[in-house]
């Protein structure tokens, strides 16, 4: 299976901030590179697509980038709906695979 | 707006069979791929397995020898057979549409729709 890595595994950042979430992949994947937001009680999100393709509704605050083993998710400045757990999830081999998730709380 | 409704008994015995459903309404099951997913108390998410609307499978190696998919194209549903659980079983359980991007020439894929997951739990 692919292992996917991210980090950090928890973040308090402010409204306003700009916040940085990155995503390791233990074999190249190409840009099969998924992120997920998922609220507690909530069922994931998918945010972003193919590495950088922003999801249809999603707010232009969030990025993606990155290709082969390392990725990021970057959110412009953190809005107070933000706060939530983010998850990176390659579509490149099967299994599917997540990484272990990212949470994201208020400072 | 395509919606995903699961059901199916919150409590399951050991070594019994856990037996879901996901109904779809909204949209047709027709020409996706639709994946159960699921959640432990506190953990991360597991893919466990998806179907085509034909009926072809593809599951998790970790899960493959108790896992069963199945699609009921004439109810919009889908359904999970898990056998033998254990407590390591317990988890929310999600179905979601895999959903088929373009971009630049080259197919991806994401689960754009899931449903509000259900809670099974694995206990006598």
């Amino acid at each position: 299976d692919t292992q996917m890595t991210q980090s950090p595994s928890s973040l308090s950042a402010s409204v306003g901030d700009r916040v940085t979430i990155t995503c390791r992949a233990s074999q190249r994947i190409s840009s099969y590179l998924n992120w997920y937001q998922q609220k507690p009680g909530k069922a994931p999100k998918l945010l972003i697509y193919a590495a950088s393709n922003l999801q249809s509704g999603v707010p232009s605050r969030f990025s993606g980038s990155g290709s082969g083993t390392d990725f990021t998710l970057t959110i412009s400045s953190l809005q107070p709906e933000d706060f939530a757990t983010y998850y990176c999830q390659q579509s490149y081999s099967t299994p599917p695979t997540f990484g272990q998730g990212t949470e994201l709380e208020i400072k | 707006q395509v919606q995903l409704q699961e059901s199916g008994p919150g409590l399951v015995k050991p070594s019994e069979t856990l037996s879901l459903t996901c109904t779809v309404s909204g949209g047709s099951i027709s020409s996706y791929y639709w994946s159960w997913i699921r959640q432990p108390p506190g953990k991360g998410l597991e893919w466990i397995g998806y179907i085509y609307y034909s009926g072809s499978t593809n599951y998790n190696p970790s899960l493959k020898s108790r896992v069963t998919i199945s699609v009921d194209t004439s109810k919009n549903q889908v359904s999970l057979k898990l056998s033998s659980v254990t407590a390591a079983d317990t988890a929310v359980y999600y179905c979601a549409r895999d959903r088929g991007y373009y971009d630049s020439g080259t197919y991806y894929v994401g689960m754009d729709v899931w449903g509000q997951g259900t809670t099974v739990t694995v206990s006598s």
